[in-house]
């Protein structure tokens, strides 16, 4: 089984500051890793993943996020936010060749950005 | 092309009805999953379907939970006789049978309101 800890529930930042969404996970098993966003009264999408490779991840619109087996992190950055990267953040894990691939999320870390 | 659908947006249902949630996946999916994603609990898996292969059933909270899917296309997930702590927005996923299997495509939701 795995479990995803994102360490802050809020994080208030201005625009143009840089910020960092963590996440940590446990799991007996090598795993996948995700980060999704939820806008407002949106649905949740995929804003960048780890399969496999470079442990380093970037989304189209500027995020980034590192693999680091050693302290079971996959912590999310972005060196430049804008008001329109208000949204919760959901960290989530799957454990590979676990039935499914089920998603197991974290709480969410919500992210807002003040002019 | 068309990303997931459910239906209906929002339902408000008296406690002790029972409900039926609708999801259609993206065309040529394999792979559907339902989530709940609720104050306090976060996001949940339910239910994972692969194909003709048996759903898993894990993540169902009660035995008051199913659901079926239909020609391997369209899932509903039935709430027998509800309750107030069923009130959450239902979060239907889907997966292709690929590489990418591991990139689940999530609906809008529905959003149960038990009274």
């Amino acid at each position: 089984a795995q479990s995803v800890t994102q360490l802050d529930s809020q994080v208030p930042v201005f625009e143009e500051a840089p910020v960092e969404l963590r996440c940590n996970y446990s799991s007996s098993v090598s795993v996948y890793l995700f980060w999704y966003v939820q806008y407002p009264n949106q649905g949740l999408q995929l804003l960048l993943k780890y399969l496999s490779g470079s442990t380093l991840v970037k989304s189209i619109n500027g995020f980034e996020a590192e693999f680091n087996k050693s302290q079971t992190s996959f912590h999310l950055r972005k060196p430049s936010v804008h008001i329109s990267d208000t949204a919760e953040y959901f960290c989530a894990v799957t454990g590979k060749g676990t039935s499914g691939s089920r998603l197991t999320f974290g709480e969410g870390t919500q992210l807002t950005v003040n002019p | 092309g068309a990303g997931v659908s459910q239906s209906p947006s929002n339902k408000v249902t008296e406690k002790g009805k029972d409900v039926e949630l609708r999801c259609d996946p993206i065309s040529g999916h394999t792979a559907l999953y339902w989530y709940r994603q609720s104050l306090g609990q976060g996001l949940e898996f339910l239910i994972y379907f692969q194909g003709n292969s048996a759903p898993d059933k894990s993540g169902l909270p009660s035995d008051r939970f199913s659901a079926e899917r239909t020609g391997g296309s369209v899932s509903t997930l039935t709430i027998q006789r509800t309750q107030q702590e069923d009130s959450a927005v239902y979060l239907c996923a889907s997966s292709g049978y690929t590489r990418s299997s591991y990139e689940q495509y999530f609906g809008p939701g529905t959003r149960l309101t038990v009274t």
